[in-house]
């Protein structure tokens, strides 16, 4: 029972660099979600996804792209990496809508030098 | 503009010590509610949620949280803490975002609970 699978847990990159945060769940939900964690801001919304092939962006998409080939995968891919998007990733998946509550995966702390 | 406010930035308690963490939202409509919790380098965990019924909801590890309407309130208590519930709580609830509906967190109080 893995619920949602974030890798890696720890990451640093160099300005400009690209790479992708992988999120996978193993509940069949269709609703999966990306969000950026900042100190005093809370959580902010990425991008999401209702259902395989449907994505949409969320609150702060500049600088982010993600797919949703199968309703298990939704990676989050940084194109060139910037300092401003040091942050703690959480991806979150959720049967329907809200109506159930969130599962998180555990998180990916990127640093971006 | 649909908004959570936490007001608490930081909580520090002892041990047995009664808590109570003010979570307010600015927008009516339908309320769905939420409580969560992140222990120290984990993910966040759902404590408790509100979406309609007995306003006071009673969540894991003895919280509950009461949904007060006509306060635009929906603080989060415990009757007595212990060391192990150190963590950051975020209070959240649902707003429509395109084809779904998105949470807007608060800013997060931190508690510290002293033994």
């Amino acid at each position: 029972n893995a619920g949602v699978t974030q890798t890696p847990k720890f990451q640093v990159l160099k300005t400009g660099q690209s790479m992708t945060l992988q999120c996978a769940q193993d509940m069949n939900h269709e609703y999966m979600s990306w969000y950026r964690q900042d100190p005093g801001m809370g959580l902010r919304l990425i991008h999401y996804s209702v259902g395989a092939g449907i994505t949409d962006q969320g609150e702060v998409p500049n600088g982010y792209n993600v797919s949703r080939s199968t309703t298990e995968d939704f990676p989050l891919r940084l194109l060139s990496a910037a300092p401003s998007q040091t942050s703690v990733y959480f991806c979150a998946s959720t049967r329907d809508k809200l109506n159930y509550g969130y599962t998180f995966g555990s998180g990916t702390r990127l640093t971006v030098v | 503009a649909q908004s959570v406010s936490q007001h608490n930035h930081h909580v520090i308690l002892s041990e047995a010590a009664s808590l109570e963490l003010g979570c307010n939202y600015s927008y009516g409509g339908t309320v769905n509610l939420f409580w969560y919790v992140q222990y120290p380098g984990q993910h966040l965990q759902l404590l408790l949620k509100y979406f309609s019924g007995d306003p006071l909801v009673k969540g894991i590890k003895g919280f509950e949280a009461e949904f007060i309407k006509s306060k635009f309130s929906f603080n989060l208590r415990k009757p007595s803490v212990q060391w192990s519930d150190t963590a950051e709580y975020f209070c959240a609830g649902t707003r429509r975002w395109g084809a779904t509906n998105k949470l807007i967190f608060g800013t997060g109080t931190l508690l510290a609970v002293q033994p």
